[in-house]
């Protein structure tokens, strides 16, 4: 069973254009997060999916910010019009949504906006 | 709100020793889930124990054991015999369970340093 997938692992870029990044979640989890971290900060959530569905976004998650997740299986987040702010760490994580469910993360994506 | 503090920014210990990771939480939920995360220089976060708040039972695998004592919000974190593979950042976790039942979105604390040298 392989874990959670992160694509890209690092991404540089210009401030001003728009990243997508892409998670695949642990098969048959139904739970799909995104966390942002920052350097020398623990972990915040941005928003989370139960299949399709988008159950709760945070107030980080900006108007720039979108996530999908059209199947229920894997997700993108992209970021529009990016700012030196939004350089970070991007994980992803998953889990069951029933019983005692562990979340487990990936490897993270790096984002560097120049 | 929820709020998870780990007041320890960086521990260094030599090999061998014992070290406790303080980890003290406040929520107002009767229901939760508090976790740890081990996060070591690659960056990936790798899931070291779930505890939910109607077990508190301590718990032990191996060289690694937790305290968890509601009475005082704290869920302590003790590697016995450290060794240098476990230096990474660790974090502390908590998650409510409102309107799902279950674990959902974490609430990390700002993780504890751990440099274990020879």
């Amino acid at each position: 069973d392989t874990g959670v997938s992160q694509d890209p692992r690092h991404k540089i870029t210009k401030r001003g254009q728009n990243v997508t990044f892409r998670c695949d979640p642990i098969s048959e989890h139904n739970r799909l997060y995104w966390y942002r971290q920052t350097l020398g900060q623990g972990p915040e959530f941005l928003t989370y999916f139960q299949n399709e569905a988008q159950l709760e976004k945070s107030r980080l998650l900006s108007d720039r910010f979108s996530a999908e997740r059209p199947k229920g299986s894997f997700s993108t987040l992209e970021i529009q019009r990016t700012e030196q702010g939004d350089s970070a760490m991007y994980l992803c994580a998953s889990s069951f949504s029933t019983g005692g469910n562990t979340i487990y993360f990936g490897e993270g994506s790096w984002l560097t906006v120049v | 709100a929820q709020k998870v503090t780990q007041a320890q920014t960086e521990i260094s210990v030599v090999e061998k020793e014992d070290v406790t990771l303080d980890c003290v939480y406040e929520t107002r939920d009767t229901t939760y889930y508090l976790f740890w995360y081990k996060q070591p220089p690659s960056g990936e976060l790798v899931f070291l124990i779930r505890r939910n708040s109607f077990d508190e039972q301590n718990e032990i695998s191996g060289r690694y054991s937790w305290n968890f004592q509601k009475s005082t919000s704290s869920f302590n974190f003790t590697i016995t015999a450290s060794q240098v593979v476990d230096s990474a950042v660790y974090f502390c976790a908590l998650s409510d369970t409102v309107n799902t039942g279950t674990a959902s979105k974490l609430t990390f604390g700002t993780g504890t340093r751990l440099q274990v040298t020879l």
